[in-house]
């Protein structure tokens, strides 16, 4: 069964602005993940934050984890258009590696 | 370069036809590799996961009679749909992770078109 909520499931930008995505997961965890996909290609991994983290950064990428409230997010500043994707957040809790992934958020950048 | 090499791409096929995907690691050898499917604007479900030298593990709901999985060798995972229907027209994805809850890498996905 689908272990993360996502929302939004659509947004769309202009170029510049900054992206918040949401994900609320049920279970608790060891580190929930995020996951980039551009159109009917395989997913490309962003960041990987672990339960005992609060915030990590990546470049434009900075993702928040707040276990009390099963919930993470993910802000891509400064958007450009080749941000256009499918994000993913997966969980992983302990059932010998395998994540379980989000519904996902479609996020569309306009030049 | 790719971690991950999945072929065929795009396979179409008749209804009743089997067809096999294959998954392969190139960078290290994996003892576990992960199947998903997508279905179009939905997110990933797993399928199976993959383990070399014994058995697949199935999810719930997941037929292991009509998704074979052969995990032969450390870098080597296939997936045959046998008996094909349209309904089993989606995107299949596997993926491998260096150590238990690391990150995933994908393969490139297979879209499957069943006639």
């Amino acid at each position: 069964s689908q272990q993360g909520e996502e929302d939004p499931q659509a947004l769309s930008i202009q170029e510049g602005e900054n992206a918040t995505m949401n994900c609320s997961y049920k279970t608790s965890i060891n580190n929930l993940q995020w996951y980039r996909q551009n159109s009917g290609r395989g997913l490309v991994h962003l960041i990987l934050i672990r339960s005992n983290e609060r915030e990590k950064h990546s470049g434009r990428l900075r993702v928040t984890l707040d276990t009390s409230k099963k919930s993470s997010s993910l802000l891509i500043t400064a958007s450009r258009a080749a941000d256009t994707a499918s994000y993913f957040c997966a969980t992983h809790y302990n059932q010998g590696g395998k994540l379980i992934f989000g519904q996902g958020t479609e996020l569309s950048v306009k030049p | 370069g790719a971690v991950v090499s999945q072929h065929p791409s795009r396979v179409i096929c008749k209804s009743g036809t089997s067809v096999k995907i294959e998954c392969r690691s190139l960078d290290f050898q994996a003892t576990t590799m992960f199947w998903y499917r997508q279905f179009p604007k939905q997110s990933l479900m797993l399928m199976a996961t993959s383990n070399e030298g014994s058995k697949a593990t199935y999810e719930q709901g997941v037929e292991k009679d009509k998704f074979l999985i052969n995990h032969a060798s450390l870098t080597l995972s296939t997936l045959t749909v046998t008996s094909a229907h349209p309904e089993d027209s989606s995107f299949y994805i596997c993926s491998v992770h260096r150590s238990p809850g690391e990150k995933l890498f994908f393969g490139s996905g297979t879209q499957l078109s069943v006639l």
